[in-house]
Formats: structure tokens, sequence, C-alpha cells
């Protein structure tokens, strides 16, 4: 089946400073990749969708300074927290979909901490 | 608006069955999906319904009717390692995913 990683898993960062986020389709290519943000006992909650060599789509509320998403490649995509608060420690999840193949493959998530 | 309801949790015994309701509003309708999520861990896709009615896969099962906006999933024999959260999504004809805030299922030896 279709793989999608993170990088990193888990990441500790001080108050101010951003972090990047990686999500790589590993055996297709992705046209489209959807960021996620889950806090504890929530549902999913869609941050941005972006289509590969386009500026993504942010859904209203989302900071789209704060937030950076680069979809550069067909199998790369990166979200970058700027100037991170402890407010947005999150457990961030990537997901990638093939043309209109109608599954979306998640990655594993990344455990953002921020101190 | 666009709504998703399912319940928030639910408890059943090991070997047992139990079903997991669902019910949408969406502007458009292209498709329902199930997704299981352990604790601390990303969704997995269990099901994608489009079309009225039951589909089997395995233990798990899933059912849709599009005129009333609802579906469930059924686990049969249920084992403790079904015990996990489970996420109902419909997608609307944007092709985004309306998501549920998920049933936490605990089971109970």
């Amino acid at each position: 089946g279709a793989v999608v990683s993170q990088h990193p898993s888990r990441v500790i960062c001080k108050s101010g400073t951003s972090v990047k986020i990686e999500c790589r389709s590993l055996d297709f290519q992705a046209t489209t990749m959807f960021w996620y943000r889950q806090f504890p006992k929530q549902s999913l909650m869609l941050m941005a969708t972006s289509n590969e060599g386009s500026k993504a789509t942010y859904e209203q509320g989302v900071e789209k300074d704060k937030f950076l998403i680069n979809h550069a490649s067909l199998t790369l995509s990166t979200l970058t927290v700027t100037s991170a608060h402890p407010e947005d420690s999150s457990f961030y999840i990537c997901s990638a979909r093939e043309g209109r193949d109608y599954e979306q493959y998640f990655g594993p998530g990344t455990r953002l901490t921020v101190t | 608006g666009q709504n998703i309801d399912q319940p928030t949790e639910m408890t059943a015994t090991e070997g047992a069955i139990v079903q997991i309701n669902c019910t949408y509003q969406t502007s458009g309708f292209n498709g329902l999906f199930w997704y299981q999520q352990h604790a601390g861990e990303a969704p997995t896709f269990l099901s994608y319904n489009v079309l009225d009615g039951l589909e089997e896969k395995g233990r798990f099962s899933s059912f849709l009717s599009r005129s009333k906006g609802y579906s469930y999933l059924l686990l049969k024999e249920l084992q403790m390692k079904d015990s996990a959260s489970y996420l109902c999504a419909a997608e609307d004809s944007n092709y985004q995913l309306i998501w549920g805030a998920g049933t936490k299922l605990i089971i109970k030896p």
C-alpha cells in the first residue's frame, strides 16, 4: 500500500523558534497533500490543502504567515511553524492523495512540544 | 452548515458486536469514510462507502444511507486491540473531508 512518512516524529522547541516538519510520499505521486492538527481528545482539524506547485489553501482561522506550507514536488510537502508558542503544541499529521484517488494516506504524525 | 455527529464514547465486551453510528450534513456528498485511530497514532483507513448498503470487510462492516445522511460501522468478534477511536468523515462535493469528533471505543474482557 501507499506509504507516507513524516519527519521528525517528535520535536521539542523553545518558544519563539521555528520548526519544520516534512511529509513525504514514498511510493506514489502526491498531487494533493493535507495538513491536520489534533489536540488531545479532539478530532482532526484540517489546517490547509496543498497541490503540487501551487499555493496552499488555508482553512478559516489558520494563519498562513505562521504555518508556512510548501509543496514543491510530488513527493514532498513541508509545514513550518514560525515563532512557535506553547499553544502551538499539538499533534501534526499530514496526508496525501494521488490524483482523484479517494483515499488519503496518512503519515505517522509529528508531536510538537513548545516550551 | 456542515456537521458530523457520532457518539463520544462506547463500551463493549470482548467477543461481542458493536455498532458505531454517524450522521452527517454536508454541502454535497461524495462518500463516507471510517478511520481507526489508536492513541498517539495517525488514523488508519477502514472503509469508504459511496453507494447505499452494507460493505463487509472481515470483522468490520460499514453501512451507508445517503437519503438519511446516516452511516454505521459494525465491528464483530471484538478483540482488545479494537480499543481505539473511530472517526467518521464525510467527503463533500469539493472532495474535502468533514471529520466527526470520533467515538472512543472501550473493550472490556
